[in-house]
C-alpha cells in the first residue's frame, strides 16, 4: 500500500517570504500523480498543484512550484512571495495512476504566515 | 471551473437519528465519487468508493451498514449515516472524479456532522 509522510506538522514564514514544504511518499509504482491541496479554515479542499510522474519536468503554478524527485520518492512545495491568504493546512497526496484512482494522503502541515 | 456541491453544509441532530448527505458534480458527469471523514487537526480518511450504477467499494474498518451509500445517477452520490452517535460526529467531504480522462478529483466544501 502507498504511504504519504508529511514530517512538518507546522511551519511558519514571514510574509513576502519563501517556504518549502516536505513530502515523501512510498509506492512500488512506476506511474502516479502527486498532488498538494490546500485547507483554510473553511476546510474546503482546494488544489494547490500536481505532478505526473512521468514528467520529469516540475510543476509550477504562479507562486507555487514543487520539486519532484522520482528516485528518492520526494515530492516539496515551495510557496514564493508568501501572502497572507496562503494560511492554511497543506495535504500532499498520491493517487495510483489505475484502478479507482482514489487519493492517500499524507498527514498535513499547517502553514502560518506571520505579517 | 468544475463545482462538487455538497448538501447539508452543516447538521446537529439527536442519537439515534439517520442523517443523509448528498454530493452532485454540477457541471461534469462523475463515474467515481469518493467520501472522506476528517476529523479535527486530523487528515483525509478515505470511507469509501462510490461508483454510478454498482455497489460502493469500503475500506477497511468502514461498517457498510452504517455508512450508507448510494451513487444513482452520473452527477450524485449520497451517504447516509444511519442511527447516528455522538461518535459519529466528525467532519465529512465527497470528491468527485470527473469522466474524462486527465481530470483531478473536485471536492465538495463538506459537512459537519454533530450528534448530541
Amino acid at each position: 500500500a502507498q504511504t504519504v509522510t508529511q514530517s512538518q506538522p507546522e511551519m511558519s514564514v514571514q510574509e513576502a517570504e519563501t517556504v518549502t514544504l516536505s513530502c515523501t511518499y512510498d509506492t512500488s509504482e512506476s506511474d502516479y500523480y502527486l498532488f498538494w491541496y490546500k485547507q483554510p479554515p473553511s476546510r474546503q479542499m482546494i488544489l494547490v498543484i500536481r505532478q505526473e510522474a512521468y514528467k520529469q519536468q516540475n510543476a509550477t503554478e504562479n507562486r507555487f512550484s514543487v520539486n519532484f524527485q522520482k528516485a528518492a520518492k520526494s515530492f516539496s512545495l515551495k510557496i514564493s512571495d508568501s501572502q497572507l491568504g496562503d494560511a492554511a493546512m497543506y495535504f500532499c497526496a498520491y493517487r495510483t495512476d489505475f484502478g479507482n484512482e482514489k487519493l492517500t494522503f499524507g498527514t498535513g502541515t499547517r502553514l502560518t504566515i506571520i505579517p | 471551473g468544475a463545482v462538487v456541491s455538497q448538501h447539508p453544509s452543516r447538521v446537529i441532530c439527536k442519537s439515534g437519528t439517520s442523517v443523509k448527505i448528498e454530493c452532485r458534480s454540477l457541471d461534469f458527469q462523475a463515474t467515481t465519487m469518493f467520501w472522506y471523514r476528517q476529523f479535527p487537526k486530523q487528515s483525509l480518511m478515505l470511507m469509501a468508493t462510490s461508483n454510478e450504477g454498482s455497489k460502493a467499494t469500503y475500506e477497511q474498518g468502514v461498517e457498510k451498514d452504517k455508512f450508507l451509500i448510494n451513487h444513482a445517477s452520473l452527477t450524485l452520490s449520497t451517504l447516509t449515516v444511519t442511527s447516528a452517535h455522538p461518535e459519529d460526529s466528525s467532519f465529512y467531504i465527497c470528491s468527485a472524479r470527473d469522466a474524462r480522462v486527465g481530470q483531478p478529483q473536485h471536492f465538495g466544501d463538506g459537512t459537519r456532522l454533530s450528534i448530541l
